[in-house]
């Protein structure tokens, strides 16, 4: 079967460097998407990756390697605004996106 | 408006209640989806519609009947549901389901069943 696992919760320091990994194991890959998702609130699209390697993109940046099927995403100089769920997601060979059940990230002052 | 806009936003209704979730989205996109988010579980896609043709139907129940009038709309009407329904339902456009572009999401409509 298809299978996406990240961490249930973390916690984190405001100012600090978080990381939230996430493993996949998918028929096919067309790409790994991260998406955060504040409390009540509709989940948006933060990154994409396609290719091995590390995209940047501000204070958040993704990471992919296809042959370890892990990816993770990094968050620097966390705000209290950082306080929300991220997910991942991977596009099987169908296209069809595959979810995590998404990590609660927790930021403290 | 922009972006894509679910209502209502929240519903509570019986076993035995009809109601309907609408969807509209202002993007310009072809395809659109219904999912189901339920606490510390990962999304479950229900439909999918392409140039408002249905594409997917994860074994979903008849209880849940979706509805794509045009490419920028798109209803879910409930019948008969049961308690385990309850749940945050998401609609999410896109360009293409088979592009790698991102889903677009609304804010969710928050169904009770009771």
């Amino acid at each position: 079967g298809q299978n996406i696992d990240q961490p249930t919760e973390m916690t984190a320091t405001e100012g600090a460097i978080v990381q939230i990994n996430c493993t996949y194991q998918t028929s096919g890959f067309n790409g790994l998407f991260w998406y955060q998702q504040h409390a009540g609130e509709a989940p948006t699209f933060l990154s994409y990756n396609v290719l091995d390697g590390l995209e940047e993109k501000g204070r958040f940046s993704s990471f992919l390697s296809r042959s370890k099927g892990y990816s993770y995403l990094l968050l620097k100089e966390l705000q209290m605004k950082d306080s929300a769920s991220y997910l991942c997601a991977v596009k099987d060979s169908n296209y069809q996106l595959i979810w995590g059940a998404g990590t609660k990230l927790i930021i403290k002052p | 408006e922009t972006g894509v806009t679910q209502t209502p936003r929240h519903l509570v209704m019986g076993m035995t209640n009809k109601k309907s979730l609408k969807c509209e989205q202002h993007l310009g996109h072809n395809a659109m989806y219904w999912y189901k988010q339920s606490a510390k579980k990962p999304l479950e896609l229900m439909f999918v519609y392409n140039f408002k043709e249905q594409t997917e139907n994860n074994s979903v129940p008849s209880r849940f009947s979706p509805e794509c009038p045009n490419s920028s709309h798109l209803f879910l009407h409930l019948h008969t549901l049961q308690p385990e329904d309850s749940a945050l339902y998401l609609c999410a456009s896109s360009q293409d389901p088979t592009s790698a572009g991102e889903l677009f999401f609304g804010e969710g409509s928050r169904l009770t069943v009771l």
